[in-house]
């Protein structure tokens, strides 16, 4: 079965704590993105990644961060550094070389609350 | 980024169409317009994208009017099972292989008996 998984599916943190969020896609896709979504919003760009070993930072980076070391694998860790986590985490997935018009893909979100 | 405006909320009566509307004014030429929905607490599915001619797959049609500035998404028979929420996107290229999806706040269409 060919997708986006993200696990677990719930999260809870305590004040303080280092969470990470999982992100596995068997899609052989190269380029990999997470999102953040905050009640009644749309999604904000946190991290993405081109190919593996290689990521840049989106609009609201500050207090996360990401590793690439498969092209499978994108996972997201919330730092203690974010102040207020609580939020729906999206990941998502793209090909690469489709002449503009590389269509993303998103797995099931991640619910993250605190404790 | 170019910003798209959606009404908020729309009904539709089942099996009616359903076409929501969107403005992107300051859409570059060579920018794609994407759609997606996003049913409650569930990841965003695609539904559909284009640049200038009109589109249409299985699950929707997409018009974009001439001057690029304004499209609609057309669920031809809508079903209870396509409420959610709808958004509008101009995708903006960030590397090579890369792009960012700028969501807003989307259309809230209710599907009723």
């Amino acid at each position: 079965d060919g997708g986006i998984t993200q696990s677990p599916k719930y999260l809870f943190r305590k004040e303080g704590q280092n969470v990470t969020l999982s992100c596995e896609q068997n899609l052989n896709h190269d380029a990999m993105y997470w999102y953040r979504q905050d009640p009644g919003q749309g999604l904000r760009l946190i991290y993405y990644s081109q190919i593996v070993n290689d990521f840049q930072k989106g609009d609201i980076a500050e207090g996360y961060s990401v590793s690439r070391e498969k092209k499978e694998s994108f996972p997201l860790t919330v730092t203690s550094a974010q102040k207020n986590p609580t939020a729906f985490y999206l990941c998502a997935s793209s090909l690469a070389g489709q002449g503009g018009q590389e269509t993303q893909y998103f797995g099931p979100g991640t619910r993250l609350l605190v404790l | 980024d170019a910003k798209t405006t959606q009404p908020p909320s729309m009904d539709c009566a089942e099996g009616r169409a359903a076409n929501l509307p969107c403005n992107h004014s300051t859409i570059s030429g060579n920018e794609y317009v994407y759609w997606y929905r996003q049913i409650h607490s569930q990841g965003p599915q695609y539904i559909i994208h284009g640049l200038k001619n009109n589109e249409t797959n299985e699950m929707a049609s997409l018009i974009i009017t001439e001057d690029r500035k304004s499209s609609t998404l057309i669920l031809p028979h809508a079903t209870l099972r396509d409420t959610a929420v709808y958004y509008c996107i101009v995708r903006v290229a960030l590397m090579r292989t890369a792009s960012k999806l700028t969501f807003g706040t989307g259309t809230r269409l209710q599907v009723t008996l």
